[in-house]
């Protein structure tokens, strides 16, 4: 069975990066899409983006796709000696504040099909 | 962007009702729509994908239909652990809809 799990700081200053971490089991990080994505109360659920590892040991294995509101500000990396893949968003406001998700992503279908717990992080001085 | 919306945005009902949760794309997306019950404090979890497909230990009573750009979830008789938040999600662009809470009558 898949599982996934969010780690990282809940509280981020204004103007700072947020900086998250999901840990997979039950599954490689190669081979498969995962993504982020977010909800809250303003803006219900939100998609971020998401990477593709290959596995390969070419100059650039992983593929990444963000959502155009968002990509400015996001980077989504793999680590896959960890079997994670960690989420920065940079220049956090007020507005980031939400309930942010980690998930496998079932590309050829666009889903969401396991998802973590969920991580609560609040962006306030 | 594609837009989702979903109607209504919640609705109350009894227990073995039969109950209606409609979506609509603001441009085609063929099949690629698939469906989420979410209950409080907890994610996601799928219920339909590929606009009718049952995913794995859904129980029957639910169903999805639709294609293009209007889009159906049918629950034919509505239980206890039903009730929920159920959210519409395009795959092109991975946008939700906005949810529709079914509550208890």
């Amino acid at each position: 069975q898949v599982q996934l799990q969010e780690s990282g700081p809940g509280l981020v200053k204004p103007s700072e990066t947020l900086s998250l971490t999901c840990a997979v089991s039950g599954a490689s990080i190669n081979s498969s899409y995962w993504s982020w994505i977010r909800q809250s109360p303003g803006k219900g659920l939100e998609w971020i983006g998401n990477i593709y590892n290959s596995g390969s040991h070419s100059s650039n294995p992983s593929l990444t796709n963000y959502n155009p509101s968002l990509k400015s500000r996001v980077i989504i990396s793999v680590d896959t000696s960890k079997n994670h893949f960690s989420l920065k968003l940079t220049s956090v406001t007020a507005a980031d504040t939400a309930v942010y998700y980690c998930a496998r992503d079932r590309y050829s279908y666009g889903l969401f099909e396991y998802w973590g717990q969920g991580t609560l992080v609040t962006v306030s001085s | 962007d594609i837009q989702m919306t979903q109607s209504p945005s919640s609705l109350s009902a009894s227990v073995g009702d039969r109950v209606t949760i409609t979506c609509r794309a603001s441009q085609t997306i063929n099949n690629y729509l698939n469906w989420y019950q979410q209950k409080p404090g907890k994610a996601p979890t799928v219920v339909i994908y590929g606009a009718s497909n049952l995913q794995s230990g859904v129980p029957s009573r639910f169903s999805g239909s639709g294609s293009g750009t209007d889009f159906t979830l049918t629950i034919s008789s509505l239980q206890l652990e039903d009730f929920a938040t159920y959210y519409c999600q395009q795959s092109y662009s991975r946008t939700f809809g906005q949810g529709t809470k079914v509550e208890i009558k």
